[in-house]
């Protein structure tokens, strides 16, 4: 595609229960990332994919989050025993270049 | 540990003027600095990626120039139109070989017709 691609768009889930947010990067990108953003703050930093290994998984809040990107390209975030606090936007950004990052349209995870 | 700090917040101007984002980031061992436009419920849209050895880029009626000795960086808007109403966000990695990126909460842009 011509950009990345993020899905669902929206996601209701009820607290305690498990999701999994879906990343396609753009075709050939090596670097995937995914970050969160509450209203009102700018984006932080979850996870960094190079290939399909986790360079760098600092920024995942708790063990309940985990990611994956078996095959160097779609990355799947999951969330599992959700809690109200998780709701937020969540963003996932590709690049081929260091220090580029083109972003997707988001998800915005709403736990009631 | 990088920190990004975005002054100010809000910002309301009439049609037409000109007007300066400031962008403060406390590890200037970076390689690069972007800013991104992000527009309600929507993703961000990379505007400007600076690299460290320049001073500035440009783009259409946007121009963002990078200080890292001072830790600074601004985005000027020219001839300011409603379209450019948004949320402007700076964004700034860690030292050389640190991937993520750290952003500042934003100024949001409201351009009043």
């Amino acid at each position: 595609g011509a950009g990345v691609s993020q899905t669902p768009s929206n996601k209701v889930t009820e607290k305690g229960k498990y999701v999994e947010l879906r990343c396609d990067p753009i075709s050939g990108h090596t670097a995937l990332y995914w970050y969160r953003q509450s209203l009102g703050q700018g984006p932080e930093f979850l996870i960094y994919f190079q290939g399909t290994g986790a360079a760098d998984d600092s920024g995942l809040p708790n063990d309940r989050f985990f990611a994956v990107r078996p095959e160097g390209s779609v990355s799947t975030l999951k969330i599992q025993r959700t809690e109200r606090g998780d709701s937020a936007v969540y963003l996932c950004a590709s690049s081929l270049y260091r220090g580029q990052a083109f972003f997707g349209q988001g998800t915005r995870l709403t736990v009631v | 540990k990088q920190e990004v700090t975005q002054i100010p917040a809000a910002l309301s101007v009439p049609e037409g003027e000109n007007l300066v984002l400031n962008c403060s980031f406390t590890d200037s061992a970076i390689y690069n600095l972007q800013w991104f436009r992000q527009d309600p419920g929507k993703g961000l849209t990379s505007l400007l990626l600076i690299q460290s050895s320049q001073r500035e880029q440009t783009s259409g009626r946007l121009n963002a120039s990078l200080d890292k000795s001072s830790g600074r960086s601004t985005l000027y808007i020219a001839a300011s139109q409603p379209g450019d109403s948004a949320t402007y966000l700076c964004a700034a990695p860690g030292s050389f070989g640190n991937e993520k990126l750290t952003f500042g909460t934003g100024t949001r842009l409201t351009i009043i017709p």
